[in-house]
C-alpha cells in the first residue's frame, strides 16, 4: 500500500511568521511531488510542484525535496491569514503510472493575525 | 490551467437513487480523472476516463456502483448508483496540464450527501 503520511495539526503560526508543513512517503520509486492548498468547502488549488532533490521556490512558498529521506516539505515565509486553509501533499506513484496521484489526508493550518 | 466546470455544485439524494455528476473543460483533454473526498479525509481516485475506451477504475472502485462516461476530449460524467449514506462524498474531476500529465488541475466539485 503506497502511503502518504502528513501531519494532520492543526498547525498555528502568527501572521509574519515561516510555517513548516512536512510530508513523507512510502513509494521510494515517485517521481513528482505536489502540495495542494484546499480552503474549506473548496476543492484543491496546486500551489507547487517539484520533481528534483533541493528546494525550489516560488514567491513565499518552498518546496523542499529529498528522495533519500522520501520526505518533503512546504516552507510558507511571511504567513498571512489567507494562508489558512488544508495542504495537501500529493506524489505520482512509480510503475509507469506517472498521472497517479496518492494524498496525504492533509495540514491544516491557522495564521493567527 | 484550463477551465473546469461541474454540474450540479451539490445535492441531497435519497438512499437507493443514482446522481450523474458532469465535468467540463475549456481545452480538449486526452484523460479526465474523478476523486472521491469523503468527509474529513483527503482525495482518493475513483478512475481514470479516457476518450474512446473505458474507464480505468481503482481498487476499491467498480463500474456498477460508478459508471463513466467520456463522449468527447472535453466532456465526462461520473454517476453515483443506487446510494447509500456512505458515498456522501465532494465529487472532484481533474485534468492534466499541457505539456504535464502528472501535473493535475480541479474542478470546483460536488457535494453530495445521500440522506
Amino acid at each position: 500500500q503506497k502511503e502518504v503520511e502528513q501531519n494532520s495539526g492543526p498547525l498555528s503560526v502568527p501572521e509574519g511568521a515561516i510555517a513548516s508543513l512536512n510530508c513523507t512517503y512510502s513509494d521510494r520509486g515517485s517521481q513528482s511531488f505536489f502540495w495542494y492548498r484546499q480552503y474549506s468547502g473548496k476543492s484543491p488549488e496546486l500551489i507547487m510542484f517539484i520533481y528534483s532533490n533541493g528546494d525550489k521556490e516560488d514567491g513565499r512558498f518552498t518546496a523542499q525535496l529529498n528522495k533519500a529521506s522520501q520526505y518533503v516539505s512546504l516552507l510558507i515565509r511571511d504567513s498571512q491569514p489567507s494562508d489558512s486553509a488544508t495542504y495537501l501533499c500529493a506524489v505520482t506513484n512509480s510503475g509507469g503510472s506517472n498521472y497517479k496521484l496518492t494524498f496525504g489526508k492533509g495540514t491544516l493550518l491557522t495564521v493567527n493575525p | 490551467s484550463a477551465v473546469i466546470s461541474q454540474k450540479p455544485s451539490r445535492d441531497i439524494c435519497q438512499r437507493g437513487t443514482s446522481l450523474t455528476i458532469q465535468c467540463q473543460v475549456d481545452s480538449q483533454v486526452t484523460m479526465m480523472f474523478w476523486y472521491r473526498q469523503q468527509p474529513g479525509q483527503s482525495l482518493t481516485l475513483i478512475a481514470t476516463a479516457n476518450q474512446g475506451s473505458e474507464a480505468t477504475y481503482e481498487s476499491g472502485f467498480v463500474i456498477d456502483k460508478f459508471p463513466i462516461s467520456r463522449p468527447n476530449l472535453t466532456f465526462s460524467t461520473l454517476t453515483v448508483s443506487n446510494m447509500s449514506p456512505e458515498d456522501s462524498s465532494i465529487y472532484l474531476c481533474s485534468v492534466p496540464s499541457t505539456g504535464s500529465e502528472e501535473t493535475q488541475y480541479f474542478g470546483p466539485g460536488t457535494r453530495l450527501l445521500v440522506l
